[in-house]
């Protein structure tokens, strides 16, 4: 079964760059889209935007001028990049595939927090 | 900006029913909207529960059901039993690969 494993850096100082990746294993990355959620302490889901295996993207309204999401077929796995970040980055960033229009499976998440 | 409402919290007795419900502030929620709820505990990432408005995803029991009631979406809890104490979460699909997930609600079972 497909299982995802996000990786990259749990400290991103405030106005850098945060960069994760999503390692996709028991499945082929040219099979669905793929999602980033992210989640910030306490609070509920938010969704970042997806990406297909020939590279269309799409983001959401609100993060799509500080987000870019970007795929290696020959690594199978998908990153995120997102800049100029803050304290309001602070979150579980999950990454997902998306199916049907729903998200399943999810990776672990991995918590990333803006602070320098 | 799209804004999506789900209830803040519920509680329900061991072996009750509770409907959720998730809205769209300016607009109704049809199967269009491919309504999607998932559950999460704390420290887990979101399991999915129902997709395409009503159908259960692999594995997920039969107590928990989706449909349309009036102009929203609903999550049906029958049976509820102590491993459902976890926070509910919708999502509506919006188009052109846009989600919009709502502030979920809690459900606490006692």
């Amino acid at each position: 079964q497909v299982q995802l494993q996000e990786s990259g850096p749990g400290l991103v100082e405030p106005s850098g760059t945060l960069s994760l990746t999503c390692g996709v294993s028991g499945g082929s990355i040219s099979d669905a889209w793929w999602t980033w959620v992210r989640q910030p302490p306490g609070k509920g889901l938010e969704y970042i935007g997806e990406i297909y295996h020939s590279g269309i993207t799409n983001y959401s309204p609100s993060l799509k001028s500080r987000v870019t999401i970007s795929v290696d077929k020959s690594k199978n796995q998908f990153s995120l990049e997102m800049t100029s970040v803050t304290a309001a980055d602070t979150a579980v960033y999950y990454c997902a595939r998306s199916r049907t229009k729903m998200f399943d499976p999810w990776g672990q998440g991995i918590l990333v927090t803006v602070s320098s | 900006q799209t804004v999506v409402t789900q209830e803040p919290s519920f509680s329900v007795s061991p072996g009750g029913t509770v409907t959720l419900t998730c809205g769209l502030a300016s607009a109704s929620v049809s199967n269009n909207h491919y309504p999607t709820w998932y559950q999460q505990t704390p420290g887990q990432p979101p399991r999915t529960l129902i997709y395409n408005t009503n159908t259960r995803s692999s594995g997920v029991p039969d107590r928990f059901s989706g449909s349309i009631l009036g102009n929203k979406a609903a999550l049906t809890i029958t049976g509820a039993q102590a491993d459902d104490d976890s926070d509910y979460y919708c999502a509506i699909f919006m188009g052109g690969g846009i989600y919009v997930f709502g502030p979920g609600t809690k459900v606490t079972v006692l």
